[in-house]
């Protein structure tokens, strides 16, 4: 079956470093996302991506933070200047056009020191 | 905005028992989700809704759009039911979930 791959699981940077994280969606959906999850709290939404470009983003998602599609199969999360408030689990997830259920990656750890 | 509050945030039973997590929301919403989070962290979707009710095996989702409300019911629980579920909703021309606090479930053998 199908399935969202995330990478790398776990990535420890230091307080502003740029990192990137990387998804691959699974190969015929349309619509991509990325969520986190801070410790012990719920899961918030930062972006969604349609056609090549942002369509929806959340307060969250500030000049800080990007994302790309570069070659047609990734799907990156950048963040330029890392905080230690950015230390969550980053979750992508895509969906086909319908129906509109999402399907998350594995995740990726984001521990800032 | 839409507000997806669960119920209860915690919850122990034993092995066998039926389970009943209640999830209710604010707004109007396109369909709701029910997901599965392990304790390694990673999501699992269960059910997507928009109206009346779902089965998967031992899992049965339920939605009342006029109330607001949906559950989810897991019949004769095991150990491996142990888990955090959580409901998340997309309201409608929205493209994003909003999710609720999650409900962590202990089954007991």
């Amino acid at each position: 079956e199908p399935e969202v791959t995330q990478t790398p699981s776990h990535q420890v940077t230091q307080m502003g470093q740029e990192v990137i994280l990387r998804c691959v969606p699974i190969s015929n959906h349309l619509y991509f996302y990325w969520y986190r999850q801070i410790l012990g709290q719920k899961v918030e939404f930062l972006v969604s991506f349609y056609n090549n470009e942002i369509s929806e983003k959340s307060e969250i998602f500030d000049d800080q933070f990007s994302v790309e599609r570069p070659d047609g199969s990734n799907f990156t999360l950048k963040i330029r200047s890392t905080k230690l408030e950015d230390s969550a689990m980053y979750f992508c997830a895509s969906r086909a056009g319908t129906p509109y259920e999402q399907y998350f990656g594995p995740g990726t750890r984001l521990t800032v020191t | 905005k839409n507000e997806v509050e669960q119920s209860p945030q915690n919850l122990t039973a034993q092995e066998g028992e039926f389970i009943t997590i209640n999830c209710s929301y604010s707004v109007g919403i396109s369909a709701l989700h029910w997901l599965q989070q392990h304790p390694g962290g990673g999501i699992v979707s269960l059910f997507m809704l928009s109206s009346g009710k779902k089965k998967h095996g031992r899992l049965i989702a339920t939605i009342n759009i006029q109330e607001k409300h949906s559950s989810l019911h897991i019949t004769a629980s095991h150990p491996r039911d142990s888990a955090v579920y959580i409901c998340a909703v997309r309201s409608k021309g929205a493209q994003k979930l909003v999710f609720g606090q999650g409900t962590r479930l202990t089954i007991n053998p």
